[in-house]
């Protein structure tokens, strides 16, 4: 079956540090990928998606590109911030008629900014 | 619009009490979900639904019923509640077309004592 395997958390840095969060996935065929954000008391925020092979999802600073050939998506962002304290899931997700583009998600890894 | 809402935000249940948690969107989405988050596990699928008067099961439906007899509204029941069912519910939804992205409630934190 499809599973997606994410880093292990909490993961602590200070402001202005380099972040990679890493995530790899299991399936057949050409899933969509995405990152989810969830802040703390919240319930869970597209942050970016990848439909295809060598496509980069972005947004708010964060970067991810679909790798095909390493099965890894990979989240990255240059300088964080305190207010990118969160927790952030990969995950899959089909869309096909008949799958009804059930999202497959990793384990979350909680990322701790410091100032 | 509201988005997603869901009822109730905390509950506490004894062992063998019943329950139902109430998921609604303001969307008009085709598509609806019920998801469990638990520690060190991520979010579960537990039932969706891909219209209205149509359900089906996840990957972890056992102990759970769900209704969806009005297109806005889908209904998450537990019969006879178990402390395994300790966690937190969320609710999404999406249109039915490719690519469209799932937009989730704020949960409901359930504990059974």
């Amino acid at each position: 079956g499809n599973s997606v395997t994410q880093m292990e958390g909490p993961v602590t840095l200070s402001e202005e540090a380099f972040l990679t969060i890493n995530c790899t996935y299991t399936a057949t065929g050409y899933p969509s990928l995405f990152w989810y954000v969830q802040y703390p008391g919240e319930g869970l925020q597209l942050l970016l998606k990848a439909t295809k092979a060598d496509d980069k999802g972005s947004n708010k600073g964060f970067e991810a590109t679909y790798r095909k050939e390493t099965t890894s998506f990979h989240l990255e962002k240059g300088s964080v911030q305190v207010s990118d304290s969160a927790v952030y899931f990969c995950a899959l997700s089909y869309h096909n008629t008949g799958t009804a583009s059930k999202l497959t998600f990793g384990t979350g890894t909680r990322l701790q900014v410091t100032l | 619009n509201a988005g997603v809402t869901q009822t109730p935000k905390f509950r506490v249940l004894k062992t063998g009490q019943s329950m139902t948690l109430l998921c609604a969107q303001d969307m008009n989405h085709e598509y609806m979900y019920w998801y469990r988050q638990d520690p060190g596990m991520g979010l579960r699928l537990i039932h969706y639904s891909v219209g209205e008067g149509t359900t089906a099961k996840g990957e972890v439906p056992d102990g759970y019923n769900v209704s969806r007899l009005k297109k806005q509204n889908f209904l998450l029941g537990l019969e006879s509640a178990a402390p395994s069912q300790t966690s937190v519910y969320f609710c999404a939804s999406r249109p039915s077309g490719l690519l469209y992205e799932q937009y989730f409630g704020p949960g409901t934190r359930l504990t059974v004592t």
